[in-house]
């Protein structure tokens, strides 16, 4: 298994500015992914972040909104910018450890709010 | 079109009992996994048991199995032995490769409401 903390666990921002979520893996990992889940919604993956290289997007999700990055294998970090009252949400990591089995584990989730 | 279906926005059941909350999901891949997590009021999710569709036998854990019927493209979770803990909500999720990486998709997830 992995343990994942992510920073901050919530915060209240103002509309317009931006806000950068940090993820932390206690071991290195294969993969990491960034999901929103809007109030009452399902899990939508944002972005598989990439040791190395530019993070992938999912459609409707763009770089400029949602710059990612990860440095290297037990760490990411996911900015919202030009925050809007529609980007409240609860943002989670989650990373898959490529061994022996295809678990993919969750951290507790930041949850945004928009003012 | 959706590619995992959860047609069942809640579900009760009484405690001790099993209840089975269904999954159907859509793909062309031949390799795929499949997941259930659990979601309680505290917001963390919680990995429960996985499928890969290479599996002939159904994947078991503990109170968890998971119904597997490939041709049919189920793939349901069966909780035995339901307790109050299990009041939550379930995600139905599929791994699958696209565009020269793994994509998860969720479904949009059953309630699960046990009562005592």
């Amino acid at each position: 298994s992995a343990v994942i903390s992510q920073k901050p666990s919530r915060d209240i921002c103002q509309r317009g500015t931006s806000l950068t979520i940090q993820c932390q893996v206690d071991s290195q990992v294969t993969m990491m992914f960034w999901y929103r889940q809007q109030p009452g919604q399902s899990l939508t993956l944002i972005a598989t972040a990439n040791q190395g290289s530019e993070a992938t997007y999912e459609s409707g999700f763009v770089i400029d909104k949602f710059p990612i990055s990860r440095p290297n294998l037990t760490f990411s970090t996911l900015t919202v910018s030009n925050l809007s009252p529609e980007d409240s949400s609860i943002y989670l990591c989650s990373v898959e450890t490529g061994r022996d089995s295809y678990e993919q584990y969750f951290g507790p989730g930041t949850r945004l709010t928009v003012t | 079109a959706q590619k995992i279906t959860q047609t069942q926005p809640g579900m009760f059941v009484q405690e001790k009992e099993a209840v089975t909350l269904d999954c159907t999901y859509d793909t062309s891949d031949q390799s795929y996994g499949l997941f259930w997590y659990k979601q309680p009021s505290s917001g963390e999710m919680i990995f429960l048991i996985y499928q890969g569709s290479y599996d002939e036998q159904n994947a078991t854990e503990g109170r968890y199995s998971l119904n597997f019927q490939k041709a049919r493209k189920s793939a349901n979770l069966v909780i035995s032995a339901s307790q109050l803990g299990d009041s939550a909500m379930y995600f139905c999720a599929m791994r699958e490769w696209l565009s020269g990486t793994y994509k998860y998709i969720f479904g949009t997830g059953t309630r699960l409401k046990v009562l005592a």
